[in-house]
């Protein structure tokens, strides 16, 4: 099945930094979707995107649909250790195409 | 909010038994699926149902079954374990609203299946 690219695969960043990852696909979807996967646990979904343009807030998350229905973009402020974890985009179409995973590290 | 209940967090079988991994939600969802996730291949669907008795293969269906005799439950059916089928299996449901393929998947915690 497709897979979404998603950027970039893995990332060390400090205490307190912002952080921002991306979905690109070569095929529109009709919603774009941002979940978070803890070490042995399942994905939880963070935050759910339905039209074009449509830029969502979840607490320091916050997640954009783009405008060509091709891109979806998750930024999360002032992140702190508990951010740690894998984050899935995903997108649906006719069916759920998942992306290939960002990996969060968080250091003190 | 969506609870979705798979029936074991670990499970070890082995080579040739048939392997059941059980699936519950309680949110009267219709669509429900299973996936496995391995290292490097991300999530991969295995199988769907939109309907209880109602199945349709996903994208690596072959050594699996699935069966919905009720709306709340579906089951994963290893029908003769292999090595090659260790792996965390994810059960998801969500809501149908028409299109079908719109509302968000709601994911259980995962079951890791070792088969020796």
């Amino acid at each position: 099945g497709q897979q979404l690219n998603q950027s970039p695969q893995s990332m060390f960043i400090q205490e307190g930094e912002d952080v921002s990852m991306n979905c690109t696909s070569s095929s529109i979807f009709n919603t774009w979707l941002w979940y978070k996967q803890d070490p042995g646990e399942g994905p939880v979904l963070l935050i759910a995107l339905y039209k074009a343009g449509e830029l969502t807030s979840n607490g320091r998350l916050t997640a954009q649909f783009g405008i060509t229905r091709k891109d979806s973009f998750l930024n999360i402020s002032a992140s702190i250790p508990s951010d740690v974890g894998i984050y899935f985009c995903a997108g649906t179409a006719s069916k759920l195409t998942f992306g290939t995973g960002t990996r969060l590290q968080v250091t003190l | 909010d969506v609870k979705v209940t798979q029936s074991s967090r670990y499970l070890v079988k082995r080579t040739g038994e048939k392997v059941f991994l059980e699936c519950v939600q309680d949110m009267d969802h219709e669509n429900m699926f299973w996936y496995r996730q391995d290292p490097g291949l991300g999530l991969r669907l295995i199988y769907f149902s939109y309907d209880v008795k109602m199945k349709e293969k996903g994208d690596i269906p072959e050594g699996y079954s699935v069966s919905r005799e009720k709306k709340e439950r579906f089951s994963l059916i290893l029908e003769s374990a292999s090595t090659n089928q260790t792996s965390m299996y994810l059960c998801a449901s969500s809501l149908w609203v028409g299109s079908g393929s719109n509302q968000p998947q709601h994911f259980g915690d995962g079951t890791r299946l070792s088969i020796l």
